[in-house]
């Protein structure tokens, strides 16, 4: 089983639409976790941290569920603009290690 | 505040050449950490550096990959003797703090070897 799984999609979705990604994690020992979000052939840029309560960031929600060992990243009104592929972070406890999903590639469709 | 740089951003090589790839925090930052995406793959933890020091380089291939992060300079990833599937695109990341901290990328180094 891989340390962090995503759906790879794509997922395509109509300009104005919700959409929402999991991510699952093997290791429950995991302190931290991120979304990144990588546009073709760039480099990933930091979406939001995930943390235990949940945050919201504009569109954006992330959700933390430890029991379950997953995390979710929410779209709301998706822009052309959101079109990329998500990636899902996670950092075991006390370490500096990212450990990176495949990612989740989004098409919004005008 | 500039944020991580890197160079070259795309490097061609023949078989059996040595490649040198060059990363600069941003400023402020004294942790860098190297990956590297190979194509329709997730990215892939190599080594993590302070200055001076190597701190883990579990990730690295044990042969022909090296890497430091001198007292002054940027870090360097060094691939010696590159083979075809060395091909990919290396990216480097810099955070101000280690453990558990967001980290910053910089736009990566695309390596073809042909």
């Amino acid at each position: 089983r891989k340390e962090v799984e995503q759906d790879p999609g794509p997922f395509n979705v109509p300009e104005g639409a919700t959409v929402a990604f999991n991510c699952t994690y093997s290791n429950s020992a995991s302190q931290s976790f991120f979304w990144y979000r990588q546009d073709c052939r760039k480099e990933p840029k930091l979406l939001m941290s995930v943390y235990s309560s949940g945050n919201e960031d504009g569109r954006f929600t992330a959700q933390l569920n430890r029991a379950s060992q997953y995390i979710s990243l929410l779209i709301r009104d998706s822009k052309l603009s959101d079109s990329a592929t998500y990636l899902c972070v996670v950092s075991p406890t006390g370490t500096y290690k990212y450990i990176f999903g495949t990612g989740t590639r989004l098409k919004v469709l005008a | 505040n500039a944020g991580v740089m890197q160079n070259p951003r795309h490097l061609v090589r023949r078989r059996g050449q040595e490649a040198r790839l060059r990363c600069s925090p941003m400023k402020g930052h004294s942790h860098v950490y190297w990956y590297r995406q190979l194509p329709e793959e997730g990215l892939k933890f190599m080594v993590y550096l302070q200055k001076e020091n190597i701190i883990d380089e579990s990730g690295m291939p044990k042969e022909r990959f090296s890497a430091e992060f001198p007292k002054e300079g940027p870090s360097i990833l060094r691939i010696q003797q590159v083979v075809r599937g060395d091909s990919a695109a290396y990216f480097c990341a810099s955070s101000p703090y280690r453990d558990n901290y967001e980290q910053y990328f910089g736009p990566g180094t695309r390596l073809t070897v042909t």
